[in-house]
């Protein structure tokens, strides 16, 4: 079975941009959850998707937001794009909201200039 | 790289000797924890989890100890191989709400 896939893998946009990523859960996984991994911070949850609703999350500004579609794929669009924003941004899936494994995909790193 | 914490916790050991590397845990209403193995340039890796029903859960050369009177969880690794060089992260999660990950621990492995 395919893990989960995150696209693309790597991204430099400049201060003000907007940015998409998107995210591939394996199959038969109905829950996606983002986060955001930096060094100082660490791995901080920007929030969760199950059956293309917005079930969880975290405590980021509103330039944060996601969707999530029929197939069970979805995507994090960050808008107005600071410096801080500069991150690995990792997908995870797992099997419905209330199942508790949950896998990682290999992240999009994002560079903000 | 990219879980590099400025002050991340490092744990140093031998080749072919076991490895303890310990998580403290906020909720004591968690009721299910994960760890997670991450290598430079890629996602965190599934590794063995344990219910909060559970105090102890053996894997492939792991083994997870649960200590609910403390919050404390601790992964075991036996004959510990350079492969295993990495940072290690613990997470917890309440009835299947989102997860809370632990700052994380890098393991080196000296030969």
């Amino acid at each position: 079975k395919a893990g989960v896939t995150q696209t693309p893998r790597y991204l430099i946009k400049t201060r003000g941009q907007q940015v998409t990523l998107s995210c591939s859960p394996i199959s038969g996984h109905r829950s996606v959850s983002w986060y955001q991994q930096t060094p100082g911070q660490g791995l901080q949850f920007l929030f969760e998707y199950f059956s293309e609703t917005q079930r969880n999350k975290g405590n980021f500004p509103g330039r944060f937001s996601g969707r999530q579609f029929s197939n069970s794929r979805s995507e994090m669009n960050v808008s107005t794009l600071e410096l801080g924003d500069s991150a690995l941004y990792l997908c995870a899936s797992r099997l419905s909201g209330r199942s508790y494994e949950q896998y990682f995909g290999p992240g999009t790193r994002l560079t903000v200039t | 790289g990219e879980s590099v914490g400025l002050h991340l916790p490092t744990l140093s050991v031998q080749e072919g000797d076991n490895s303890i590397i310990n998580c403290a845990y906020s909720n004591s209403a968690s009721d299910y924890f994960i760890w997670y193995k991450q290598e430079s340039g890629k996602g965190p890796q599934f590794i063995i989890d344990i219910r909060s029903n559970m105090d102890k859960r053996q894997g492939q050369r792991v083994t997870v100890l649960l200590n609910k009177t403390v919050k404390h969880l601790s992964l075991q690794i036996a004959a510990t191989q350079p492969g295993d060089s990495a940072v290690y992260f613990c997470a917890e999660n309440t009835s299947g709400q989102n997860f809370v990950f632990g700052p994380g621990t890098r393991l080196s492995v000296l030969p």
